[in-house]
Protein backbone atom coordinates (compact mmCIF):
# COMPACT_ATOMS: atom_id res chain seq x y z
CA UNK A 1 0.00 0.00 0.00
CA UNK A 2 1.65 3.29 -0.97
CA UNK A 3 2.43 5.88 1.76
CA UNK A 4 3.87 8.87 2.47
CA UNK A 5 7.66 8.69 4.00
CA UNK A 6 9.74 11.71 5.70
CA UNK A 7 12.87 12.24 6.24
CA UNK A 8 15.37 12.32 8.84
CA UNK A 9 12.97 10.88 11.62
CA UNK A 10 14.67 12.88 13.85
CA UNK A 11 16.85 15.90 13.68
CA UNK A 12 18.75 17.77 16.75
CA UNK A 13 20.18 20.77 15.22
CA UNK A 14 21.91 24.21 16.96
CA UNK A 15 19.73 27.20 17.36
CA UNK A 16 19.64 29.56 14.11
CA UNK A 17 20.74 27.10 12.20
CA UNK A 18 18.67 26.08 8.56
CA UNK A 19 16.94 22.65 8.40
CA UNK A 20 15.13 21.09 5.86
CA UNK A 21 12.66 18.72 6.66
CA UNK A 22 11.60 15.83 3.39
CA UNK A 23 8.52 14.48 2.68
CA UNK A 24 7.75 11.68 -0.26
CA UNK A 25 4.24 11.93 -0.98
CA UNK A 26 1.85 9.42 -2.34
CA UNK A 27 2.36 9.63 -5.97
CA UNK A 28 -1.29 10.67 -7.28
CA UNK A 29 -2.04 13.11 -4.74
CA UNK A 30 -2.58 16.46 -5.50
CA UNK A 31 -2.57 18.28 -2.18
CA UNK A 32 0.47 18.47 0.17
CA UNK A 33 0.32 19.89 3.96
CA UNK A 34 2.67 20.47 6.81
CA UNK A 35 1.47 19.93 10.62
CA UNK A 36 2.98 20.34 13.90
CA UNK A 37 2.55 19.02 17.05
CA UNK A 38 5.11 20.34 19.87
CA UNK A 39 5.37 17.87 22.54
CA UNK A 40 1.94 17.34 24.34
CA UNK A 41 0.07 19.22 22.65
CA UNK A 42 -2.41 19.00 19.80
CA UNK A 43 -1.63 19.44 16.45
CA UNK A 44 -1.62 22.33 14.37
CA UNK A 45 -1.66 23.14 10.79
CA UNK A 46 1.05 24.93 8.98
CA UNK A 47 0.78 25.27 5.46
CA UNK A 48 -1.02 23.83 2.33
CA UNK A 49 0.68 23.48 -1.02
CA UNK A 50 -1.59 23.06 -4.42
CA UNK A 51 -0.49 23.06 -7.98
CA UNK A 52 2.79 24.49 -6.76
CA UNK A 53 2.10 27.24 -4.83
CA UNK A 54 1.01 28.07 -1.24
CA UNK A 55 -3.13 27.25 -0.91
CA UNK A 56 -2.86 28.75 2.62
CA UNK A 57 -0.85 28.90 5.68
CA UNK A 58 -1.65 29.48 9.75
CA UNK A 59 0.44 32.67 11.61
CA UNK A 60 2.78 30.17 12.40
CA UNK A 61 3.86 29.85 9.35
CA UNK A 62 6.36 33.13 9.34
CA UNK A 63 8.86 34.40 7.08
CA UNK A 64 11.32 32.03 8.58
CA UNK A 65 9.25 28.85 6.63
CA UNK A 66 9.24 28.02 3.35
CA UNK A 67 8.03 24.67 0.97
CA UNK A 68 9.24 23.40 -1.49
CA UNK A 69 8.08 20.81 -4.12
CA UNK A 70 11.11 20.82 -6.35
CA UNK A 71 11.56 17.73 -8.28
CA UNK A 72 8.05 16.42 -8.96
CA UNK A 73 8.17 13.91 -6.01
CA UNK A 74 9.67 15.67 -3.18
CA UNK A 75 8.09 18.12 -0.93
CA UNK A 76 10.09 20.18 1.80
CA UNK A 77 9.87 22.12 3.97
CA UNK A 78 12.98 24.46 5.44
CA UNK A 79 13.03 26.74 8.65
CA UNK A 80 15.96 29.40 7.59
CA UNK A 81 17.01 29.93 11.25
CA UNK A 82 15.62 27.50 13.91
CA UNK A 83 14.43 28.73 16.98
CA UNK A 84 14.05 26.83 20.90
CA UNK A 85 10.29 27.20 20.10
CA UNK A 86 10.48 24.89 16.37
CA UNK A 87 11.46 22.20 18.57
CA UNK A 88 8.43 19.42 17.39
CA UNK A 89 6.98 16.53 15.47
CA UNK A 90 6.20 17.46 11.74
CA UNK A 91 4.29 15.81 10.30
CA UNK A 92 3.54 15.97 6.08
CA UNK A 93 0.31 14.74 4.62
CA UNK A 94 -1.04 14.24 1.32
CA UNK A 95 -4.59 14.08 -0.32
CA UNK A 96 -5.90 12.93 -3.56
CA UNK A 97 -9.06 14.71 -4.29
CA UNK A 98 -11.66 12.13 -5.10
CA UNK A 99 -14.70 9.88 -2.68
CA UNK A 100 -13.59 9.85 0.72
CA UNK A 101 -10.52 12.79 1.14
CA UNK A 102 -8.59 11.07 3.36
CA UNK A 103 -5.40 12.83 4.22
CA UNK A 104 -2.42 10.15 4.72
CA UNK A 105 0.54 10.82 7.04
CA UNK A 106 3.89 10.31 7.23
CA UNK A 107 5.26 8.86 10.26
CA UNK A 108 6.97 12.52 11.15
CA UNK A 109 10.33 14.20 11.92
CA UNK A 110 10.83 14.99 15.66
CA UNK A 111 13.27 18.19 15.61
CA UNK A 112 14.84 18.93 18.90
CA UNK A 113 16.62 22.22 18.60
CA UNK A 114 19.52 23.21 21.55
CA UNK B 1 -12.56 30.18 12.38
CA UNK B 2 -13.29 26.26 13.20
CA UNK B 3 -12.51 25.30 16.60
CA UNK B 4 -12.39 21.37 17.98
CA UNK B 5 -12.53 20.93 21.38
CA UNK B 6 -12.13 17.55 23.30
CA UNK B 7 -12.87 17.75 26.93
CA UNK B 8 -11.78 14.44 28.19
CA UNK B 9 -7.31 14.54 28.59
CA UNK B 10 -7.29 11.02 29.62
CA UNK B 11 -9.52 8.27 30.02
CA UNK B 12 -8.99 4.69 30.39
CA UNK B 13 -11.22 1.38 29.88
CA UNK B 14 -10.73 -2.13 30.79
CA UNK B 15 -10.10 -4.86 27.87
CA UNK B 16 -13.13 -5.98 26.68
CA UNK B 17 -14.86 -3.05 27.27
CA UNK B 18 -16.85 -0.20 25.84
CA UNK B 19 -15.74 3.77 26.16
CA UNK B 20 -17.01 6.15 24.40
CA UNK B 21 -14.52 9.47 23.62
CA UNK B 22 -16.04 13.11 23.12
CA UNK B 23 -15.83 15.87 21.12
CA UNK B 24 -17.47 19.22 19.79
CA UNK B 25 -16.46 21.22 17.32
CA UNK B 26 -17.29 24.87 15.99
CA UNK B 27 -18.46 25.50 12.53
CA UNK B 28 -20.68 28.09 10.66
CA UNK B 29 -20.50 25.85 7.67
CA UNK B 30 -23.21 23.36 6.63
CA UNK B 31 -21.07 20.76 4.94
CA UNK B 32 -17.72 19.40 6.21
CA UNK B 33 -15.79 16.32 6.75
CA UNK B 34 -15.24 14.94 10.78
CA UNK B 35 -12.66 12.47 11.05
CA UNK B 36 -10.87 10.71 14.58
CA UNK B 37 -7.30 9.78 14.31
CA UNK B 38 -5.17 7.82 16.38
CA UNK B 39 -1.79 8.44 17.45
CA UNK B 40 0.31 5.54 19.16
CA UNK B 41 3.72 5.97 20.74
CA UNK B 42 4.72 5.41 17.24
CA UNK B 43 3.31 8.74 16.84
CA UNK B 44 2.19 7.61 13.30
CA UNK B 45 -1.33 9.54 12.67
CA UNK B 46 -3.61 6.82 11.66
CA UNK B 47 -7.16 7.61 10.55
CA UNK B 48 -9.77 5.37 12.21
CA UNK B 49 -13.16 6.75 10.94
CA UNK B 50 -14.96 9.67 8.72
CA UNK B 51 -17.86 10.92 9.08
CA UNK B 52 -19.20 13.37 6.31
CA UNK B 53 -21.58 15.62 7.71
CA UNK B 54 -24.30 16.02 5.11
CA UNK B 55 -24.85 12.31 5.74
CA UNK B 56 -27.48 11.47 8.87
CA UNK B 57 -26.51 7.39 9.22
CA UNK B 58 -23.46 7.15 12.07
CA UNK B 59 -20.21 5.81 10.52
CA UNK B 60 -18.74 2.60 11.74
CA UNK B 61 -16.34 0.45 11.44
CA UNK B 62 -15.39 -2.78 13.02
CA UNK B 63 -15.02 -2.09 16.70
CA UNK B 64 -15.38 1.52 16.30
CA UNK B 65 -18.21 4.22 15.65
CA UNK B 66 -19.65 7.30 15.72
CA UNK B 67 -22.43 9.51 17.35
CA UNK B 68 -23.05 12.20 15.26
CA UNK B 69 -25.20 14.78 16.20
CA UNK B 70 -25.48 17.68 13.65
CA UNK B 71 -27.29 20.14 15.78
CA UNK B 72 -25.46 19.85 18.81
CA UNK B 73 -22.10 19.49 17.01
CA UNK B 74 -21.23 17.05 19.05
CA UNK B 75 -19.39 13.77 17.17
CA UNK B 76 -18.34 11.21 20.02
CA UNK B 77 -16.21 8.15 18.90
CA UNK B 78 -17.52 4.83 20.80
CA UNK B 79 -14.92 1.67 20.67
CA UNK B 80 -16.38 -1.74 21.32
CA UNK B 81 -14.55 -4.37 22.85
CA UNK B 82 -11.35 -2.29 23.77
CA UNK B 83 -8.26 -4.30 22.81
CA UNK B 84 -4.61 -3.49 24.10
CA UNK B 85 -3.61 -2.22 21.23
CA UNK B 86 -6.34 0.79 21.29
CA UNK B 87 -4.65 2.35 24.16
CA UNK B 88 -3.30 5.58 22.16
CA UNK B 89 -3.79 9.44 21.71
CA UNK B 90 -7.28 9.97 19.66
CA UNK B 91 -7.96 13.05 18.36
CA UNK B 92 -11.09 14.48 16.59
CA UNK B 93 -10.41 17.06 13.56
CA UNK B 94 -12.70 18.86 11.71
CA UNK B 95 -12.06 19.40 7.56
CA UNK B 96 -14.36 21.82 5.63
CA UNK B 97 -15.21 21.16 1.92
CA UNK B 98 -13.45 22.12 -0.83
CA UNK B 99 -15.20 25.26 -2.54
CA UNK B 100 -14.82 25.56 -6.36
CA UNK B 101 -11.75 28.20 -6.13
CA UNK B 102 -9.78 25.21 -4.65
CA UNK B 103 -9.20 24.64 -1.20
CA UNK B 104 -7.13 23.07 1.29
CA UNK B 105 -8.75 20.38 2.84
CA UNK B 106 -6.52 21.29 6.30
CA UNK B 107 -7.24 19.52 9.29
CA UNK B 108 -8.19 21.26 12.71
CA UNK B 109 -7.54 18.80 15.32
CA UNK B 110 -8.87 18.63 19.06
CA UNK B 111 -6.06 18.87 22.00
CA UNK B 112 -6.43 14.90 22.04
CA UNK B 113 -7.67 12.50 24.53
CA UNK B 114 -5.30 9.83 26.22
CA UNK B 115 -6.95 6.35 26.16
CA UNK B 116 -5.73 3.88 28.59
CA UNK B 117 -6.58 -0.13 28.18
CA UNK B 118 -6.15 -2.11 31.05
CA UNK B 119 -5.72 -5.47 31.18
Amino acid sequence: EPEVTQTPSHQVTQMGQEVILRCVPISNHLYFYWYRQILGQKVEFLVSFYNNEISEKSEIFDDQFSVERPDGSNFTLKIRSTKLEDSAMYFCASLRRGAGNEQFFGPGTRLTVL
Amino acid sequence: AQTVTQSQPEMSVQEAETVTLSCTYDTSESDYYLFWYKQPPSRQMILVIRQEAYKQQNATENRFSVNFQKAAKSFSLKISDSQLGDAAMYFCAYRGILNSGGSNYKLTFGKGTLLTVNP
